[in-house]
């Protein structure tokens, strides 16, 4: 149980365009779901919270008009990245709560993005 | 604000113990996480422990947190070629924090 599956795996777009990532959480209610990048050789870095419904908290640093989530519903959140650039390629990855597991919270499998 | 910390690098010969270790700020960390990232991979959760643990042990993995000293560790019994991969640390409160990684090398 708790799955949590993220689309695509792989894209690559063109500089300008807008690129969004899904989150799913396949086998239960996600009231809780971030989003975090990863940079080659360094950690996940959080870019962003979102709750069912609410607008989504961001990190210092994120740019909210670029890195557009939403979280509409309990099982799905979506990031799109807008007028996307090269430094924008990178490894995107989500995770989910729902603040019963016992666990505390499941991955996605990520995304990665390559903007040329 | 909070962090992990641990070291980016280990190198263990095959069939020996690989011990990571990390450490954390957070004191109201609830769960403590250990994932393996392979290349090109996602994060692959391997075990967790409740903060109110001191040792869980699963198969070849054993952790071990000193909740006083904020410090876990993983220790891989009889490391295989197969497990060399980049492992983080994370820490979860209110939001889930996780250390930089340690990469595992395998030595013959």
């Amino acid at each position: 149980g708790a799955v949590v599956s993220q689309h695509p795996s792989r894209v690559i777009c063109k500089s300008g365009t807008s690129v969004k990532i899904e989150c799913r959480s396949l086998d239960f209610q996600a009231t809780t779901m971030f989003w975090y990048r990863q940079f080659p050789k360094q950690s996940l870095m959080l870019m962003a919270t979102s709750n069912e419904g609410s607008k989504a908290t961001y990190e210092q640093g994120v740019e909210k008009d670029k890195f557009l989530i939403n979280h509409a519903s309990l099982t799905l959140s979506t990031l799109t990245v807008t007028s996307a650039h090269p430094e924008d390629s990178s490894f995107y990855i989500c995770s989910a709560s729902s603040g019963t597991l016992n666990y505390g919270y499941t991955f996605g499998s990520g995304t990665r993005l390559t903007v040329v | 604000g909070e962090d992990v910390e641990q070291s980016l690098f280990l190198s263990v010969r095959e069939g020996d113990s690989s011990v990571i270790n990390c450490t954390y700020t957070d004191s109201s960390s609830t769960y403590l996480y250990w994932y393996k990232q392979e290349p090109g991979a996602g994060l692959q959760l391997l075990t967790y422990i409740f903060s109110n643990m001191d040792m869980k042990q699963d198969q070849r993995l054993t952790v071990l947190l000193n909740k006083k000293d904020k410090h876990l560790s993983l220790r891989i019994a009889d490391t295989q070629t197969g497990d060399s991969a980049i492992y983080f640390c994370a820490a979860s409160g209110d939001k889930i924090i996780f250390g930089k990684g340690t990469r595992l090398h395998i030595l013959p």
